[in-house]
């Protein structure tokens, strides 16, 4: 069964800080896609990434980055020099590779990040 | 051009009623989804419709059913409602034409609903 932990529960930073959240995920899946989503104060889930079990690259867009370690299961997000528009919920997800899985999403307990001017 | 939609945003309904949400989505995508979020945050799949055809049926009670006229459509219909049931509930639509695994989901905007 997969599972997504995300230990951290709420990290409080102040701006301009860099800020990294934690994901660790359980899979017996060889093929397997890990995902971040941001839930800011209004509520929707917003994509931010997504990750193929075969793609170890880490990523970098602006000022987050990610850092994907298949033999940690771990798959890491980075905020960098934070910012109060950051202040969210983020998440972490997992999909199996498997068609029986049909992209179900197994989501992490998600991470507070408050980001105080 | 909202891409994927959901009516209503709040809905406010007393112990035992029955209520709908519905969601559209304006992306072509084949697979449709409805998640709970509950009070803490923890969000967890019920349903997954592909053409629609059921494909992802989690343990959710009976009183829950999930109704696709279309593939762009996927109403979630609630019958005796509940107080557990208050939650947040969001629909997601993947483009998995073949029913291709890993494909981004991406939310509607949830509704929240609340039983009194």
């Amino acid at each position: 069964a997969q599972k997504v932990t995300q230990a951290q529960t709420e990290i409080s930073v102040v701006e301009k800080e860099d800020v990294t959240l934690d994901c660790v995920y359980e899979t017996r899946d060889t093929t397997y896609y890990l995902f971040w989503y941001k839930q800011p104060p209004s509520g929707e889930l917003v994509f931010l990434i997504r990750r193929n079990s075969f793609d170890e690259q880490n990523e970098i867009s602006g000022r987050y980055s990610w850092n994907f370690q298949k033999s940690t299961s771990s798959f890491n997000f980075t905020i960098t020099a934070s910012q109060v528009v950051d202040s969210a919920v983020y998440f972490c997800a997992l999909s199996e590779g498997s068609r029986a899985a049909g992209n179900k999403l197994t989501f992490g307990g998600g991470t507070r990040v408050l980001v105080k001017p | 051009d909202t891409a994927v939609s959901q009516t209503p945003k709040y809905l406010v309904t007393q112990m035992g009623n029955d209520k709908s949400i519905k969601c559209e989505q304006n992306l072509g995508h084949d697979t449709m989804y409805w998640y709970k979020q509950d009070s803490k945050k923890f969000l967890k799949i019920m349903f997954s419709y592909n053409n629609k055809e059921l494909i992802i049926n989690e343990t959710v009670p009976n009183r829950f059913s999930p109704k696709s006229p279309d593939k762009a459509h996927l109403n979630l219909h609630i019958n005796s409602l509940e107080l557990g049931d208050s939650a947040v509930y969001f629909c997601a639509s993947s483009q998995d034409r073949l029913g291709t695994p890993g494909e981004t989901q991406y939310f509607g905007p949830g509704t929240r609903l609340l039983v009194l």
